[in-house]
C-alpha cells in the first residue's frame, strides 16, 4: 500500500527565510508524487508534480521539489518565504499502475510566515 | 472557466439523518473524485468515477455512503442514518481523465456537521 508521512505538522518561518517542508513516500512501484496547498476556506491547489520526467521539479508561486528514491523523500522548498505563503500543504501520493489515479495524502503541514 | 463547485458549503444535521451533497465538476472532466478530510487530516480517497460509473469505490467507508453519477457530470454523495462520525468536509475533484498524470482540480468543499 502507498503512503506519505509529512514531519512536523506546524513549520513557523520568518518572512525571507527559507521554506522546507518534509515529505516522504512509501510505494510499491514508481510513484507519482504531488504537493497540494490549502488555503484558508478554499479548495485545495497543485503547487507542483513529480512524474519521472525530471527529478527537480518547480512550481507556481517560486516553491520546488526534489525526488530522491534513496531517501524515499519529496521535500518543498521555497528560498524566501512570503506572508502569502502561510498555508496548510499537503503532500500526495498515486499509484502509476492503478486503474484510477486516486490520491493518499499526508496529514499536512501548516505553514506560518511571521515578520 | 468555472472551476469545480459543490454545494451546500456548509451542512448541520442530526444523527439519523438523511443528507445529499453535490458536486458540479470542471465541464468536459470525465474523471470525478470524493473526499473526506476530517479534522487535522489530510483528504481521505472515498469513490472515483470515470464518466456514469464508479470504477472504485474502495474508499467509502460502509454501506450507508453511496454515490452518484447519472449523467457522467453532476454527482452526488448520498450519507444514510449520519452519525457524529461522518462530520468532516466533504472534498470533490474532477480530472480531464483518470490518468495520474492530469491534475485533480478541487472543489472548496462541504463541511458537515452531525449533532
Amino acid at each position: 500500500a502507498q503512503s506519505v508521512t509529512q514531519l512536523g505538522s506546524h513549520v513557523s518561518v520568518s518572512e525571507g527565510a527559507l521554506v522546507l517542508l518534509r515529505c516522504n513516500y512509501s510505494s510499491s512501484v514508481p510513484p507519482y508524487l504531488f504537493w497540494y496547498v490549502q488555503y484558508p476556506n478554499q479548495g485545495l491547489q497543485l503547487l507542483l508534480k513529480y512524474t519521472s520526467a525530471a527529478t527537480l521539479v518547480k512550481g507556481i508561486n517560486g516553491f520546488e521539489a526534489e525526488f530522491k528514491k534513496s531517501e524515499t523523500s519529496f521535500h518543498l522548498t521555497k528560498p524566501s518565504a512570503h506572508m502569502s505563503d502561510a498555508a496548510e500543504y499537503f503532500c500526495a501520493v498515486s499509484e502509476r499502475t492503478g486503474t484510477a489515479s486516486k490520491l493518499t495524502f499526508g496529514t499536512g503541514t501548516r505553514l506560518q510566515v511571521t515578520l | 472557466g468555472a472551476g469545480v463547485s459543490q454545494t451546500p458549503s456548509n451542512k448541520v444535521t442530526e444523527k439519523g439523518k438523511y443528507v445529499e451533497l453535490r458536486c458540479d465538476p470542471i465541464s468536459g472532466h470525465t474523471a470525478l473524485y470524493w473526499y473526506r478530510q476530517s479534522l487535522g487530516q489530510g483528504p481521505e480517497f472515498l469513490i472515483y468515477f470515470q464518466g456514469t460509473g464508479a470504477a472504485d469505490d474502495s474508499g467509502l467507508p460502509n454501506d450507508r455512503f453511496f454515490a452518484v453519477r447519472p449523467e457522467g457530470s453532476v454527482s452526488t454523495l448520498k450519507i444514510q442514518r449520519t452519525e457524529r462520525g461522518d462530520s468532516a468536509v466533504y472534498l470533490c475533484a474532477s480530472s480531464s481523465s483518470g490518468s495520474p498524470l492530469n491534475e485533480q482540480f478541487f472543489g472548496p468543499g462541504t463541511r458537515l456537521t452531525v449533532l
